[in-house]
């Protein structure tokens, strides 16, 4: 089974200010890492991808950044934030299978 | 690249009863999975269903079937006996087969609201 820690649920937080969005996931080991982001009322966006420790793969450039310091750890990071940064961000890991994503709980950002 | 469809941004159906959502893709690839998502308004990602594009067969889960079209590139998902726990958004998403990646390409949503 996998289960997928996301923290903090909800952040709110000012314009320029950093960030730092922590995904955790537990089961199978070496996984595929994923960060999405959903604007209201959209789909998913792919935001980073990570086959391993210390991997990244950028989908969209902007000012967020991903890093894998551990096998089961995801952070999302920004130096300064955009009031397009709002939306609710999705950590998923591949499992299983047929490889689909597991997703977690979400973060929900909100900048102001 | 693959994109995926989904051209009904929101429906309704009467609790109990049956409504079918639609999804197109477009894709070069032969191997790949589809696959339906639920978000909730916990907005949590549950996945509903997979179908792999090499099974003629449809997938079913309990109250959920899909109509694979692969020729026609179209999945649609139906849910029977409609529930209020079904309300909604569903997602649609393709996933090519073999890789390492396993990079999932979603729909834009519909929004399902079942009504008692």
């Amino acid at each position: 089974s996998q289960t997928i820690h996301q923290w903090p649920a909800t952040l709110v937080q000012p314009v320029g200010s950093p960030l730092s969005l922590e995904c955790t996931v537990e089961g199978t080991s070496n996984p595929n890492l994923y960060w999405y982001r959903q604007a209201a009322g959209r789909g998913l966006q792919l935001l980073f991808y990570s086959v391993g420790i210390g991997q990244i793969s950028s989908e969209v450039p902007q000012n967020l950044s991903a890093s894998r310091p551990q096998d089961r750890q995801f952070i999302l990071s920004s130096k300064k934030l955009l009031l397009s940064d709002s939306g609710f961000y999705l950590c998923a890991q591949n499992s299983g299978r047929y490889n689909e994503q597991f997703f977690g709980p979400g973060t929900r950002l909100t900048v102001l | 690249a693959q994109t995926v469809t989904q051209s009904q941004p929101e429906m309704s159906v009467q609790e109990a009863e049956t409504v079918t959502l639609s999804c197109t893709y477009d894709t070069s690839e032969n191997n790949y999975y589809l696959f339906w998502y639920k978000q909730p308004p916990s907005r949590q990602m549950i996945l509903v269903i997979r179908q792999e594009a090499y099974k003629q067969q449809n997938a079913t889960e309990n109250r959920f079937s899909v109509n694979f079209q692969k020729a026609a590139k179209s999945f649609s998902l139906k849910i029977s006996d409609s529930q209020l726990g079904d309300t909604a958004m569903y997602f649609c998403a393709f996933m090519k087969r073999g890789g390492s990646q396993g990079n999932l390409i979603f729909g834009k949503g519909t929004k399902l609201s079942v009504k008692p």
